[in-house]
């Protein structure tokens, strides 16, 4: 039972190079969302896709882009990376109020900009 | 707006303590709420939740109450182990408008053996 599974999970970059974060559910989620996690910042909401074909920005969108490619994939992607964007990221899904709205994980990437 | 505060960490303590994390929050109508636990290294999972007011959810020895009056959802546990350290996240899903998850900053609680 995969859930949602993200990769890579441990990236190192240098400024200015870009890269892709890779997501995939395998829930039949119509909701996909990317977060940030830093050290005493708690969660922050970078994207989100409410269902295929639609993306809208979250609280901190700028350095960013995503791609809802299909129900199933959410990527996102750093075109130009910098050290502020050193952090672990998540990807997680959710169903609809049937399923109460939980939120669905996963482990996580580490992203560290040198 | 819709809003989630929760107490500051980290909170230490000892083995088979009981445990209160307090959770209030700020949403018009009815939101859904949530406490969700992230172990170290490895992203948030759902520990459990309330869905109308009153309703007690209930896990792994946790349990918290959905309280209208006061827009409180504190988490409790009686007994403590080291194995329940980890940083815990209250949570609401609104009932109107928005339909994002808000989060709150995060407690995170260590347990000494």
């Amino acid at each position: 039972n995969a859930g949602v599974t993200q990769t890579p999970k441990f990236q190192v970059l240098k400024t200015g190079q870009s890269m892709t974060l890779q997501c995939a559910q395998d829930m039949n989620h119509n909701s996909m969302y990317w977060y940030r996690q830093d050290p005493g910042m708690g969660l922050r909401l970078i994207y989100y896709s409410a269902s295929e074909g639609t993306t809208d920005k979250g609280e901190v969108p700028n350095g960013y882009n995503v791609s809802r490619l299909n129900k199933r994939e959410f990527s996102l992607r750093l075109e130009s990376a910098a050290p502020s964007q050193t952090s672990v990221y998540f990807c997680a899904s959710s169903g609809t109020a049937n399923s109460g709205n939980t939120i669905y994980f996963g482990e996580g990437s580490w992203l560290t900009v040198v | 707006g819709n809003s989630v505060t929760q107490m500051e960490g980290p909170v230490t303590l000892s083995e088979e303590a009981f445990l209160t994390i307090n959770c209030t929050y700020t949403a018009t109508g009815y939101p859904s709420l949530f406490w969700y636990v992230q172990y170290p290294g490895e992203g948030l999972q759902l520990l459990l939740k309330a869905t109308k007011a009153d309703d007690k959810g209930s896990n792994k020895g946790f349990e918290a109450t959905y309280r209208k009056e006061t827009t409180s959802f504190h988490l409790e546990k009686g007994s403590v182990q080291v194995s329940d350290s980890a940083v815990y996240f209250c949570a609401l899903y609104p009932s109107t408008g928005g339909f994002k998850t808000i989060f709150g900053a995060g407690t995170r609680l260590f347990v000494k053996a």
